[in-house]
């Protein structure tokens, strides 16, 4: 089924580990996503991708970086990741033209 | 400050009835708006869009509507059923100097409609 894979669907991990969440996609979108979501915050902006090779910062990316070297990963690391960045990670892909996202199914991560 | 408002947390409705989910913007630069639906342990998906050039845009049971003079918008579901409780995201496309990426999306922080039966 073409479409977001996310991994992993949750991880628990100690304060100042690293950490990076695997996205990849089957649908050559040119653009890739990843934003946060947390209660009462709903979704924010981490890092894009607007093709292969190019990355731009969102509205949260510090603590954050990300890599695109090819069109279907677009993985995002947590050089050393804080209690702050518990949160569950959603990556996305879109042709730039619509503005339509479409969303893995998440990651759920718990810094403690 | 928040460009992409959802000022209603959560909403409640009987199931037949209409559910109406609002939404409003500052940002006089957005260009194109989209609805979310999330259920729980999901990504969220896409449901519904308006260009700014419209004032309507209706698909089944789903319509959108826009006010650009009151920077306002609303998602209306009629009839209300169970199978639409869920959070539902409004989101509008970046002013063109917003993070330099035409589709990046800013998100409103939700509002869970609860259909009962």
């Amino acid at each position: 089924i073409a479409g977001i894979t996310q991994a992993p669907t949750s991880q628990i991990l100690a304060a100042g580990r690293r950490m990076t969440l695997r996205c990849t996609q089957d649908m050559r979108h040119n653009a890739m996503y990843w934003y946060r979501q947390d209660l009462g915050l709903g979704l924010r902006l981490i890092h894009y991708s607007n093709t292969a090779g190019t990355t731009g910062k969102g509205e949260v990316p510090d603590g954050y970086s990300v890599s695109r070297a090819n069109t279907d990963d677009f993985p995002l690391t947590l050089a050393s990741a804080v209690p702050s960045q518990t949160s569950v990670y959603f990556c996305a892909s879109s042709q730039t033209e619509t503005g339509e996202l479409f969303f893995g199914e998440g990651s759920r991560l718990t810094v403690l | 400050d928040q460009q992409v408002k959802q000022n209603s947390p959560s909403l409640s409705v009987q199931e037949g009835r209409i559910s109406i989910l609002n939404c409003d913007y500052t940002n006089s630069m957005f260009d194109y708006f989209l609805w979310y639906k999330k259920y729980p342990a999901e990504g969220p998906t896409f449901l519904i869009s308006i260009s700014s050039i419209k004032d309507k845009n209706e698909d089944g049971r789903f319509t959108v509507f826009l006010n650009k003079s009151a920077k306002h918008l609303s998602l209306h579901i009629v009839p209300s059923q169970p199978g639409d409780s869920a959070v539902y995201f409004c989101a509008a496309r970046g002013a063109p100097n917003y993070g330099g990426s035409q589709g990046n999306l800013i998100f409103g922080k939700g509002t869970k409609l609860s259909v009962k039966p």
